[in-house]
């Protein structure tokens, strides 16, 4: 039974490169979830998939952030033009539901982005 | 509007002494879910408790309680016999039917030997 999966561990970019984070949900969940955490703060909601359904792009700080959920398993969050500003870790959570109270979410390791 | 309140920064404890961290949230809801989560420094989120507003009990797991207070709409931690691998950044957490969970900044707990 293997967890939520993120890579890379670890990203290092230079400014104005575009930089792709992968999320491999566990097996059966239907739910993802994108989080962006600063250093030393709270978790920023980015964006969610819940199975075919249009994403909630509600989060997404601004338009060089793009994500896309192939066959309703592995997403990928993509950062387009890095900025410094960019710079944190990126959780990934999956949920076997969603919009229900009791649905709990599982997190992934995170990916620590840099961004020179 | 600020959804889920941790008011502690920072928290101190002896190791096997037990130690509470607050949690308030705010919603007209009258169905939701409130769950605690661990970050070790490693980074990783790991849930640890649920509390149903439905819930009649206070949820347990181990040495895990959630002090449930619907009237106060408060959800505090409670921790019994800290040990040292209890040191991390603990956050609470909201979800009512819908896509997010509100987080709350955290709490960051020390346990001293």
């Amino acid at each position: 039974g293997a967890g939520v999966s993120q890579s890379p561990s670890n990203k290092v970019t230079e400014k104005g490169k575009d930089v792709e984070l992968r999320c491999d949900p566990i097996s059966g969940h239907t739910a993802l979830y994108w989080y962006r955490q600063s250093l030393g703060q709270g978790l920023e909601f980015l964006i969610y998939f819940q199975g075919n359904s249009a994403p909630d792009k509600s989060g997404l700080p601004s338009d060089r952030f793009s994500a896309e959920r192939t066959g309703g398993s592995v997403s990928t969050l993509t950062i387009q033009r890095t900025q410094q500003e960019d710079s944190a870790v990126y959780l990934c959570a999956s949920s076997l539901v969603a919009g229900g109270t009791t649905d709990t979410q599982y997190f992934g390791p995170g990916t620590r982005l840099t961004v020179l | 509007a600020q959804k889920i309140t941790q008011t502690q920064p920072g928290m101190f404890v002896q190791e096997k002494e037990a130690v509470t961290l607050d949690c308030t949230y705010d919603t007209s809801d009258p169905s939701y879910g409130l769950f605690w989560y661990k970050q070790p420094s490693s980074g990783e989120m790991i849930f640890l408790i649920y509390q149903g507003s439905y819930d009649q009990q206070n949820a347990t797991e181990g040495r895990y309680s959630l002090n449930f207070q619907k009237a106060r709409k408060s959800a505090n931690l409670v921790i019994s016999a800290s040990q040292l691998g209890d040191s991390a950044m603990y956050f609470c957490a909201m979800r009512y039917y819908g896509n997010q969970f509100y987080f709350g900044t955290g709490t960051s707990l020390t346990v001293i030997p």
